[in-house]
């Protein structure tokens, strides 16, 4: 069981938006910056969106990454193909430890 | 640019050691935090422990918590991973992952590729 709730699952069409969200508590996001990972199996996971919000160079801006109190959401708009991958949220946990969420898998039909 | 490298996993049976290893490149290794994340079979990605950028303070998720011992030597610029008494679920693809700043923080901006460990009689 993760610290932070994610749904298992997403699907999209080409084209089309798509969120993912991340539930925590007042002791990680509620507190501390989150962040958002792209990962494909086999390869190393990719930082998406750093302090809540923030893209690193060379992320496109079809990511887009908010938070709101102890939940935070990951948008993907213009769904491509290469998208689909499992993505993850995490944060720092004031109990001094990194939390990540149980990841969703998300699917371009 | 920027690499991290891992080595050390493979095949060790219940209740044996391992010591991972990454070996880091391309940027001033002793001004960031590291960390080591690992993914069981079939699961999520785990945080398994955190170390500074001087080394001075250490962070370890309850599942591993007196079992695992994370270190790191700035002269050489690695990364290790000490593992004791090893149990099947420990059974994992592990990654080593820079952080951004000099404390943990959970802002992995660059990974390797993962070590595989796995353990098994």
């Amino acid at each position: 069981q993760s610290v932070l709730t994610q749904p298992p699952s997403a699907s999209g069409t080409p084209g089309q938006r798509v969120t993912i969200s991340c539930s925590g508590s007042s002791s990680n996001i509620g507190s501390n910056y989150v962040y958002w990972y792209q990962h494909l199996p086999g390869t190393a996971p990719k930082l998406l969106i750093y302090r809540n919000n923030q893209r690193p160079s060379g992320v496109p801006d079809r990511f887009s990454g908010s938070k709101s109190g102890t939940s935070a959401s990951l948008a993907i708009s213009g769904l491509r193909s290469e998208d689909e991958a499992d993505y993850y949220c995490a944060a720092w946990d004031d109990s001094l430890s990194v939390v990540f969420g149980g990841g969703t898998k998300l699917t371009v039909l | 640019e920027v690499q991290v490298l891992e080595s050390g996993g493979g095949l060790v049976q219940p209740g044996g050691s391992l010591r991972l290893s990454c070996a880091a490149s391309g940027f001033t290794f002793s001004t960031y935090a590291m960390s080591w994340v690992r993914q069981a079979p079939g699961k999520g990605l785990e945080w398994v422990s955190a170390i500074s950028d001087r080394g001075g303070s250490t962070y370890y998720a309850d599942s591993v918590k007196g079992q695992f011992t994370i270190s790191r030597d700035n002269s050489q610029n690695t990364l290790y991973l000490q593992m004791n008494s090893l149990r099947a679920e420990d059974t994992a693809v592990y990654y080593c992952a820079k952080d951004s700043v000099g404390v943990p923080t959970g802002a992995f901006d660059y990974w390797g590729q993962g070590t595989l460990v796995t353990v098994s009689s």
